[in-house]
């Protein structure tokens, strides 16, 4: 079947520009993540979505960025007045997800192949 | 903040040689995973162990889980040019997210 799929795959805007990425998770997967990967570095988580809810976003860099998830299926990852330092690639991950009240039980993540974003 | 550790952050050896990586976490934890990325671009799953296993296989790779310890290791054994990646461990905390490491870069050369 179809993996997550995430566009665009390459995106250049100029500083104070908004920018909106897309992520496609994997159908069924209730579970979707968003993680930031700058040059030669580890995952930042950045935020999760259970269903069209976002329990956690508290990884969100700052205000400008925000992110939604419609339908329990598309997300949408948008910043809002780029900066140089918000260049990186933008991972989205689904999975399923067993949730409890007070407990979360992870499952392996599948990924996107990333939006690389250059702010110039 | 960052829950997983891997060492050694690189890792060079030779085509056929084994590959161990080595990952530390902090706090306790309901399962590790295992990932591996080539050309910094999307990730590919290897192995979720959870806490209560010592030690899964899949094909040429071994993982252990030692929770007294808070260590994990990837051992990758009779390696070939295409295991050169990036390898980041992962931990759930229940808190509702993957916490990764850094990572270890391996290169295999022929």
């Amino acid at each position: 079947g179809a993996g997550v799929s995430q566009s665009p795959s390459n995106k250049v805007t100029e500083k104070g520009k908004d920018v909106e990425l897309r992520c496609d998770p994997i159908s069924g997967h209730t579970a979707l993540y968003w993680y930031r990967q700058s040059l030669g570095q580890g995952l930042e988580f950045l935020i999760y979505f259970q269903g069209n809810s976002a329990p956690d976003k508290s990884g969100l860099p700052s205000d400008r960025f925000s992110a939604e998830r419609t339908g329990g299926s598309v997300s949408t990852l948008t910043i809002q007045r780029t900066q140089q330092e918000d260049s990186a690639v933008y991972l989205c991950a689904s999975s399923l997800a067993d949730v409890s009240p007070g407990r979360f039980f992870s499952y392996e993540q599948y990924f996107g192949p990333g939006t690389r974003l250059t702010v110039t | 903040s960052q829950q997983g550790e891997e060492d050694p952050q690189a890792l060079s050896i030779q085509e056929g040689e084994n590959a161990t990586m080595n990952c530390s976490y902090k706090t306790s934890i309901n399962n590790l995973q295992w990932y591996r990325q080539n050309s910094g671009r999307g990730l590919v799953h290897l192995i979720l162990i959870r806490s209560n296993e010592r030690e899964k296989h899949s094909g040429r790779l071994r993982v252990t889980l030692d929770t007294s310890k808070k260590s994990s290791s990837l051992l990758i054994t009779a390696s070939r040019a295409a295991d050169t990646a990036s390898y980041f461990c992962a931990t759930d905390k229940g808190a509702q997210k993957l916490v990764f490491g850094q990572g270890t870069r391996l290169t295999i050369n022929p």
